[in-house]
């Protein structure tokens, strides 16, 4: 079956980065998209960005331009996200997901990064 | 300030049909068949209930439909149940190859 497994939760301090790891099981990596969204404490879904497993190239939101890169591994079937310049307002749960047609169908199971001093 | 626009919540009784809408504009939910609806529990992630507008992943009850007009899309829950009561949220692809959310609506069964 289709999993998506992320790795743990992280703390940080202000002005470090973080990477997160996304490895996929199931299907075929490289035909899918995979997406990062994030949600701060008790707030929405926030889009950061999708991977093309296949061709290596990212697309990312205006908001993190610069702040974000997203990388894969073929090889192990393991997405990537790394987010540097932290601040406390990056505090929250970041997502991986699947692309399937026009919406994201699985999901990791999460990973807290809290950014505190 | 999210792109799409959602009421910040809804409520219907057991048995009762709710709609949720998600409002945006031609550069996303006029513009593209691409609109998904999710679903989340407190505390869990998200889980795909519609998406493409209209189409429900299997497993999903028939209860949970999908529809758009012009620059709206809505999601429509009928015969409430219990179950039902969580966070909807709705996404669209975007010009450039971006996706978009909407700020999310609590679904309470009263």
């Amino acid at each position: 079956q289709v999993q998506l497994m992320q790795s743990g939760a992280e703390v940080k301090k202000p002005g470090a980065s973080v990477k997160v790891s996304c490895k996929t099981s199931g299907y075929s990596y490289t035909s899918n998209f995979i997406h990062w969204v994030r949600q701060a404490p008790g707030q929405g879904l926030e889009w950061m960005g999708r991977f093309n497993p296949n061709t290596g190239d990212a697309v990312y939101s205006q908001r993190f331009q610069g702040r974000v890169t997203m990388t894969g591994d073929t090889p192990v079937s393991t997405g990537y996200m790394e987010l540097s310049s932290l601040k406390s307002d990056d505090t929250a749960v970041y997502y991986c997901a699947r692309q399937f047609v026009g919406g994201l169908d699985y999901w990791g199971q999460g990973a807290l990064i809290t950014v505190s001093s | 300030q999210s792109v799409l626009t959602q009421p910040p919540s809804v409520s219907g009784s057991p048995g009762q049909s709710v709609t949720i809408s998600c409002t945006g504009t031609t550069s996303d939910v006029g513009g593209y068949n691409y609109v998904s609806w999710y679903q989340q529990h407190p505390g869990k992630g998200p889980k795909v209930i519609i998406y493409d507008v209209s189409h429900r992943p299997s497993g999903v009850p028939d209860r949970f439909s999908g529809s758009k007009s012009g620059n709206t899309a809505s999601l429509t829950v009928s015969g409430l149940q219990g179950e039902d009561e969580a966070d909807y949220y709705c996404s669209s692809y975007r010009d450039n190859n971006i996706l978009v959310f909407g700020g999310g609506t609590k679904l309470t069964v009263l």
